[in-house]
């Protein structure tokens, strides 16, 4: 089973500044990569997937890189909105197994 | 717009079955293109996904659930169902259930039900 490893665990940043999450898979997962958001009582939002397509509606300050085993979530210019905790996931195809990262909480400075 | 809307039991007393029901509209499960899942969230902690079925009814557990889990689907009623047998403290937690593009990545997502477990 692939874990995934993020880091760091919480990350402070001031408005306004950029912000960079990682992500680490045990194993390769290729580009098989997502990353989430999730704010206090709400499900997770899916922001990127395949490492670096953003989903729908999510805006351009939102970018994902990597491949293979390292990956990173930047955010290039913090929003009030963008303070929550942030998951990433590897998907495998077959068979359809996820696994999700301990996640990574983004929060004001 | 399609929509997710879990339902069932807030309480669950310790070894007995969980059961879960998740109501979709806007998108029918039996589409070729979606798998559906479960993904749970013990307070204060982490995404843990329990499993999926795919629109040919085929499902998938995750290795540390699949002898507790069972996941069925009512294709008329556009209904997909969570049953998690023998559950204990461990099990409490607010389960969503959601959607996927092709078995790959969670794009929409229920509300999220809470469960607990307790006598």
């Amino acid at each position: 089973e692939t874990v995934m490893t993020q880091s760091p665990a919480t990350l402070s940043v001031s408005p306004g500044e950029r912000a960079t999450l990682s992500c680490r898979a045990s194993q390769s997962v290729s580009s098989n990569l997502a990353w989430y958001q999730q704010k206090p009582g709400q499900a997770p939002r899916l922001l990127i997937y395949g490492a670096s397509t953003r989903a729908t509606g999510i805006p351009a300050r939102f970018s994902g890189s990597g491949s293979g085993t390292e990956f990173t979530l930047t955010i290039s210019s913090l929003q009030s909105e963008d303070f929550a905790i942030y998951y990433c996931q590897q998907y495998d195809y077959w068979p359809p197994r996820y696994t999700f990262g301990q996640g990574t909480k983004l929060e004001i400075k | 717009q399609l929509q997710l809307q879990e339902s069932g039991p807030g309480l669950v007393k310790p070894s007995e079955t969980l059961s879960l029901t998740c109501s979709v509209s806007g998108a029918s499960i039996s589409s070729t293109t979606y798998y559906w899942g479960w993904i749970r969230q013990p307070p204060g902690k982490g995404l843990e996904w329990i499993g999926s079925f795919s629109h040919s009814g085929t499902t998938y557990y995750s290795p540390s659930l699949k002898s507790r889990v069972t996941i069925s689907v009512d294709t008329s009623k556009n209904q997909f169902s969570l049953k998690l047998s023998s559950v204990t403290a461990a099990d409490t937690a607010v389960y969503f259930c959601a959607k996927t593009v092709a078995g790959l990545y969670f794009d929409y997502w229920g509300q999220g039900t809470p469960v607990t477990v307790s006598s």
